[in-house]
């Protein structure tokens, strides 16, 4: 299976921060990549498709970036909603995989 | 507005079958734009991608659970199901559906609408 290394696997920061997340996969797979936010006992929310593309109604302090292996996430400007934990997903190959995901809490 | 609501036991014996379905309102599961997931997550754990079926019955199934998995489209509910038997403790899990939507190449598939998800537990 295609392995998806979400880093890092928690971070701490304080509202107005600049915050990047990155997403490695254990190979090519073009910009068939994208994140979701998930907050406790909630489903995930899909913020970013083919790797740069922003969701209908997702602010835009969040981006997205990469191509071939390496990816990130940026959310400029932390709000407090934000604090939750973020997965990314490539559906290059089957079987799809996720990321282990990046807890981001409040320092 | 679209809305996915999965359904079914909350708890399952062991070696037995789990069962849930999906029911989809705001969009129709015979739809050729449209595909429909299943995707899990145990409890503190991370996600994990169960399979994909389309309007005509055309299914994906991740590998690790194909041998035990199966996705039926039940059209005259506007819904589908997840059926997975063999059940152990590890299939202990929050049970997603998702939407697919068919777009150009380029972007790739994602999930744009999810359920709120049903705990399952496994134990006798």
């Amino acid at each position: 299976d295609l392995q998806m290394t979400q880093s890092p696997s928690s971070l701490s920061a304080s509202v107005g921060d600049r915050v990047t997340i990155t997403c490695r996969a254990s190979q090519s797979i073009r910009t068939y990549l994208n994140w979701y936010q998930q907050k406790p006992g909630k489903a995930p929310r899909l913020l970013i498709f083919a790797s740069s593309s922003l969701q209908s109604g997702v602010p835009s302090r969040f981006s997205g970036s990469g191509s071939g292996t390496d990816f990130t996430l940026t959310i400029s400007g932390l709000q407090p909603e934000d604090f939750a934990a973020y997965y990314c997903l490539q559906t290059y190959n089957i079987p799809w995989t996720f990321g282990q995901g990046t807890r981001v809490e409040i320092k | 507005q679209v809305q996915l609501q999965e359904s079914g036991p909350g708890l399952v014996k062991p070696s037995e079958t789990l069962s849930l379905t999906c029911t989809v309102s705001g969009a129709s599961v015979s739809s050729r734009n449209l595909y429909w997931s299943w995707i899990r997550q145990p409890p503190g754990k991370g996600l994990e991608w169960i399979g994909n079926i389309f309007y005509s019955g055309t299914t994906s199934y991740n590998p690790s659970l194909k041998s035990r998995v199966t996705m039926s489209i039940e059209t005259s509910k506007n819904g589908f199901s997840l059926k997975l038997n063999s059940v152990t403790a590890a299939d202990t899990a929050v049970y997603y559906c998702a939407r697919v939507p068919v777009v150009a190449v380029v972007y790739g598939s994602f999930f744009d609408y999810w359920g709120q998800g049903s705990l399952v537990t496994v134990s006798s």
